[in-house]
């Protein structure tokens, strides 16, 4: 597609209850990364996801979060058992290499 | 990845030229300087970058200092719809360590 595709683009959802985010990044783009914005607050990376290497993991705040990219095209982010601050805009951005980030609108999520 | 540092706001007026400071001092040799600005409710947007040379693109100009310990980024003639938030980042340009980390940047904001 023209640009980095996530969906939903809102998510309501109780405390407790699993959560999956999605990104469709642009076509070609080798790398793949997650990141969150708290409200009022700077973006926060979590995973990274590069052609057939294994990501890096490193910014995942808990074991609750995890991601998957699957076919090296889209990628799911997972929230289990989610907590109110867990609330914050996720961010998904694409790159073919590596110098430029082409970021979606992101999805935002409340744990109420 | 070196450090930034950039003022928490500015202010230009409409039709004039934005000048927005970085200062990066720990900036390595293989470190690249890039911009991005995120306006309200988007997601960043990538505006440039450069290693030691100026760049100019379609967007705006990046003036590197010589020594590399900071850059200015030029918005030749500010509209209202460059009021965002800027973010000066640094990186390595290694491809084993893609991650862009965002730090707070400067929020701009265009005067009519």
């Amino acid at each position: 597609g023209a640009g980095v595709s996530q969906s939903p683009s809102n998510k309501v959802t109780e405390k407790g209850k699993d959560v999956e985010l999605r990104c469709d990044p642009i076509s070609g783009h080798t790398a793949l990364y997650w990141y969150r914005q708290s409200l009022g607050q700077g973006l926060e990376f979590l995973i990274y996801f590069q052609g057939n290497s294994a990501p890096d993991k490193s910014g995942l705040p808990s074991d609750r979060f995890s991601a998957e990219r699957t076919g090296g095209s889209v990628s799911t982010l997972t929230i289990q058992r989610t907590q109110q601050e867990d609330s914050a805009v996720y961010l998904c951005a694409s790159s073919f290499d590596g110098y430029g980030y082409t970021f979606g609108s992101g999805t935002r999520l409340t744990v109420v | 990845d070196a450090k930034t540092t950039q003022p928490p706001s500015m202010d230009c007026a409409e039709g004039r030229a934005a000048n927005l400071p970085c200062n990066h001092s720990t900036i390595s040799g293989n470190e690249y300087v890039y911009w991005y600005r995120q306006i309200h409710s988007q997601g960043p947007q990538y505006i440039i970058h450069g290693l030691k040379n100026n760049e100019t693109n379609e967007m705006a100009s990046l003036i590197i200092t010589e020594d590399r310990k900071s850059s200015t980024l030029i918005l030749p003639h500010a509209t209202l719809r460059d009021t965002a938030v800027y973010y000066c980042i640094v990186r390595a340009a290694n491809f084993g360590n893609e991650k862009l980390t965002f730090g707070t940047g400067t929020r701009l904001t265009i005067i009519p």
